[in-house]
């Protein structure tokens, strides 16, 4: 079964608009971590925002916001005030346990951010 | 504070040869983990490395093997080229095991 589930292969957003990147997960672990990360065309995965299973906030940075709702196991990016720069491929990660346990991708969503 | 580095940044090899891969670490930062990311995929974890030890391994077969320097920079090593091996092969260093995982360029990898 896929640990991490990305099903919008693609998605356009108006510049300056708001976009939601979907994310659901899959564990039976309590303890987990889930990461979103930005692949420009370059190749670098970028770290854009983390996400604590205990936390009892939704994490921010600056325009990302990532809404976690932990009975439906979901965790999606939010991108405020879309940017061209934001034009990308962006990935969904987790990581199960509180110990050493490798990050876990999936497929990854292409935002095309429109002028 | 100079990020991940890696060398080089593209390579063109053939079936059956091997390859050397390298990647610097941020500075500070003791673990390092490679991934393997083919063409329209999410990155596959291939190790890890901690202070030199490996650390934890994905479903790679054995041809893929890796090192640790005492500086933390790490290289990964692929014998016997297949074709299947053409992907983007990431790096990725942190300060501890279960710390964010901060990513290199990547290494574009064809094998012909």
């Amino acid at each position: 079964a896929q640990k991490i589930t990305q099903t919008q292969p693609g998605m356009f957003v108006q510049e300056k608009e708001a976009v939601t990147l979907d994310c659901t997960y899959d564990t039976s672990d309590p303890s987990y971590g889930l990461f979103w990360y930005k692949q420009p065309s370059s190749g670098e995965m970028i770290f854009l925002i983390y996400q604590g299973s205990y936390d009892q906030q939704n994490a921010t940075e600056g325009r990302y916001s990532l809404n976690f709702q932990k009975a439906r196991k979901s965790a999606n990016l939010v991108i405020s005030a879309s940017q061209l720069g934001d034009s990308a491929m962006y990935f969904c990660a987790m990581r199960e346990g509180l110990g050493n346990t490798p990050l876990v991708f999936g497929k990854g969503t292409r935002l095309s951010v429109i002028a | 504070e100079t990020g991940v580095t890696q060398s080089p940044t593209h390579l063109i090899k053939t079936r059956g040869q091997q390859v050397t891969l390298r990647c610097s670490s941020q500075s500070g930062h003791n673990t390092v983990s490679w991934y393997q990311q083919a063409l329209g995929q999410g990155p596959q974890f291939i190790f890890q490395y901690y202070r030199e030890e490996e650390n934890g391994r994905g479903n790679f077969p054995p041809r893929f093997s890796g090192l640790q320097f005492p500086n933390y920079s790490s290289e990964l090593n692929v014998n016997a080229l297949e074709l299947d091996d053409s992907a983007l092969y990431l790096c990725a260093s942190s300060l501890g095991l279960v710390e964010t995982q901060y990513f290199g360029p990547g290494t574009r990898l064809l094998v012909l």
